[in-house]
């Protein structure tokens, strides 16, 4: 079964520092890698995805995420914090179907 | 372009009662997705409907079934309600939906609450 690890329930970054959320995923055939924040009473937004093609992937809000085959990996990372970065992050896969496996996710919190 | 719509915003239920969700895809999208994201965890995977047939379908049992209509809006129903039921459920949409890499659009969510 499809299957993503989202260490670390909670994160807390200083406003301005670096943010890392980190995700793996257990399977010896590369997915399909999507990157989504939920904030609160709202639905998913897509941040960033990989299919195929350069691995370190740019998205909205400037977040990027690079993909390590060997690593089995697709982080998360933001250079600086910002305070409407707090949100909760969800790492998810999908095996060519078009179906969803996401992991159980991260609460950002941005300190001041 | 009005995105994915979800109605109503809230429910309360009780144990054993029968509850349908409604999703309004996105304009031009073809494929909804149905998801269920309890308390402090992931979406899971229910059931995805691509023009009006049921495309693929999570762990969950038969009294999840679903529906999607001509203009691929969709209903998610739910029979005999259990107190585990009580989540966020989530619909996405996707423009063409047997495209691995076709990104999906979520909609706010319901929220049920089953007592």
């Amino acid at each position: 079964a499809q299957s993503v690890t989202q260490l670390g329930s909670h994160v807390s970054v200083s406003e301005g520092a670096l943010v890392l959320l980190r995700c793996n995923y257990s399977s010896s055939v590369p997915p399909y890698l999507f990157w989504y924040v939920q904030y609160p009473n709202q639905g998913l937004q897509l941040l960033l995805k990989y299919t195929t093609g350069a691995t370190l992937v740019k998205g909205i809000n400037g977040f990027e995420a690079e993909f390590k085959k060997s690593e089995t990996s697709f982080h998360l990372t933001k250079p600086s914090a910002h305070m409407s970065d707090a949100a909760e992050y969800f790492c998810a896969v999908s095996y060519g179907n078009n179906r969803l496996a996401f992991g159980k996710g991260n609460q950002v919190v941005v300190i001041p | 372009e009005t995105g994915v719509t979800q109605s109503p915003t809230h429910l309360i239920k009780t144990r054993g009662q029968q509850v349908t969700l409604r999703c309004s895809s996105q304009s031009g999208h073809n494929t909804v997705s149905w998801y269920q994201q309890a308390l402090g965890q992931g979406p899971q995977f229910i059931f995805q409907y691509y023009r009006e047939e049921e495309n693929g379908r999570g762990n969950f049992p038969p009294r999840f079934s679903g529906l999607q209509f001509p203009n691929y809006s969709s209903e998610l129903n739910v029979n005999a309600l259990e107190l585990d039921d009580s989540a966020l459920y989530l619909c996405a949409s996707s423009p063409k939906g047997q495209v691995a890499t076709d990104t999906q659009y979520f909609g706010p969510g319901t929220r049920l609450t089953v007592l």
